[in-house]
């Protein structure tokens, strides 16, 4: 199975601040990376697909990048409503992995 | 507007079963890949199984592989998780998911909770 190391855990960050979100995979996973906004009792929502394809309806601030096992995914100009917890995801290889999730705080 | 609504989730004692279903709406349902996404309270996602358009084909996590049966009905437009041998782990809120490029979109869950 392929191992997604996410980091940080958690986020303190100012309104209008950028912050940067990695993960890591045990191999390389060929782009095909996702990322995912959630928040407290809700389903998670695709932000993200094949490292850096926004979504229809994803702000511009958010943004990903990366190849081979090394991809970062960041949102610049934080605004309250980012304010979640954010998940990456590798496709390339069932079993499907996620990352431990970064939790995003207001400081 | 694509939607999957859960079902069938509550309260099971270890060792029993516990059917889930999925009804989808909004998109043609045979054309797509769908899966099972749980997640325990305060913890993380975790792909639970996964089955291929016509059903022909699936795929499940190691922990619940001979315990947990996906399916289908296209004819219905929903999707199914038969759970047997339920453990305490297995609690969870279990999300039913479209498959294409990953996942893209998600019902809004459906709550299993396995204690005696």
């Amino acid at each position: 199975d392929i191992q997604m190391t996410q980091s940080p855990p958690s986020l303190s960050a100012s309104l209008g601040d950028k912050v940067t979100i990695t993960c890591q995979a045990s191999q390389n996973i060929n782009k095909y990376i996702a990322w995912y906004q959630q928040k407290p009792g809700k389903a998670p929502r695709l932000l993200i697909r094949y490292t850096s394809t926004l979504e229809s309806g994803t702000p511009s601030r958010f943004s990903g990048s990366g190849s081979g096992r090394d991809y970062s995914f960041s949102i610049s100009n934080v605004e309250s409503e980012d304010i979640a917890s954010y998940y990456c995801l590798q496709y390339d290889n069932l079993p499907y992995t996620f990352g431990a999730g970064t939790k995003l705080e207001l400081k | 507007e694509v939607q999957l609504v859960e079902s069938g989730g509550g309260l099971v004692q270890p060792g029993r079963s516990l059917k889930l279903s999925c009804a989808a709406s909004g998109f043609t349902f045979s054309n797509y890949g769908m899966a099972w996404v749980c997640q325990a309270p305060t913890k993380g996602l975790e792909w639970v199984a996964s089955i291929s358009t016509g059903g022909g084909n699936t795929y499940y996590r190691d922990s619940v592989k001979g315990r947990f049966t996906i399916s289908r009905d296209n004819a219905k437009n929903t999707l199914y998780l038969q759970m047997d041998s339920l453990r305490s782990e297995d609690t969870a809120t279990y999300y039913c998911a479209r498959h294409t490029m990953g996942i893209d979109y998600w019902g809004q869950g459906v709550m299993v909770t396995v204690s005696s």
